[in-house]
């Protein structure tokens, strides 16, 4: 991939309410996507992955993502958010590089649910 | 499994000293590992791929003689920001492969490091 983008850089969504968080990214190549959630102060934890088979993919938090490999795209979506959902979302790609995976990564999305 | 620590979670050192932040995997073996760093409300940058037992990559624009990778064993690798700057002060993340699960193309992060310089 030769970016990956997040449009929306901040999202603010009332409680309970249904999100998504866009993802794009421009390959020529097969790549393997990812979500990952970053809490304030906090290393990246991974919400969900798509490596191969079902397009659909699901996170035992509720969230679902799916690969779209037409539209080159990777997007985020939960029926109803809480607010501890708030934090800052990263999508991104893993593609080989000379023999070597890297990880590409947007530049975030930050999701604010409002009480 | 696949879990990932980084020591210390914070540093704060005076301008012109050097810090080392350590990078462990603890539940498997490393081959490779990763450094980033992330700005205020920014994303991610790759500084340098880390292999064991060889020379780290580092990326474009990134100073090999600043920000030293050794990456003696396979399940540590340490970053050493020599001779620190304030402008240097940023969150460092360190991430590795689980070659031994086959999952060569998916990375486990560590929590990151704060570092600020005074």
């Amino acid at each position: 991939a030769q970016s990956v983008t997040q449009l929306d850089s901040q999202v603010p969504v009332f409680e309970e309410a249904p999100v998504e968080l866009r993802c794009n990214y421009s390959s020529s190549v097969s790549v393997y996507l990812f979500w990952y959630v970053q809490y304030p102060n906090q290393g990246l934890q991974l919400l969900l992955k798509y490596l191969s088979g079902s397009t659909l993919v699901e996170s035992i938090n509720g969230f679902e993502a799916e690969f779209n490999k037409s539209q080159t795209s990777f997007h985020l979506r939960k029926p109803s958010v809480h607010i501890s959902d708030t934090a800052e979302y990263f999508c991104a790609v893993s593609e080989s590089f000379s023999g070597t995976y890297k990880y590409i990564f947007g530049t975030g999305t930050r999701l604010k649910v409002l009480a | 499994g696949a879990v990932v620590s980084q020591h210390p979670s914070r540093v704060i050192c005076k301008s012109g000293t050097s810090v080392k932040i350590e990078c462990r995997s603890l539940d498997f073996q490393a081959t490779t590992m990763f450094w980033y760093r992330q700005f205020p409300k920014k994303s991610l940058m790759l500084m340098a791929t880390s292999n064991e037992g060889s020379k780290a990559t580092y990326e474009q624009g990134v100073e090999k003689d600043k920000f030293l990778i050794n990456h003696a064993s396979l399940t540590l690798s340490t970053l050493t920001v020599t001779s620190a700057h304030p402008e240097d002060s940023s969150f460092y993340i360190c991430s590795a492969r689980d070659w031994g699960a086959g999952s060569y193309n998916e990375q486990f992060f560590g929590p990151g490091t704060r570092l600020t310089v005074l």
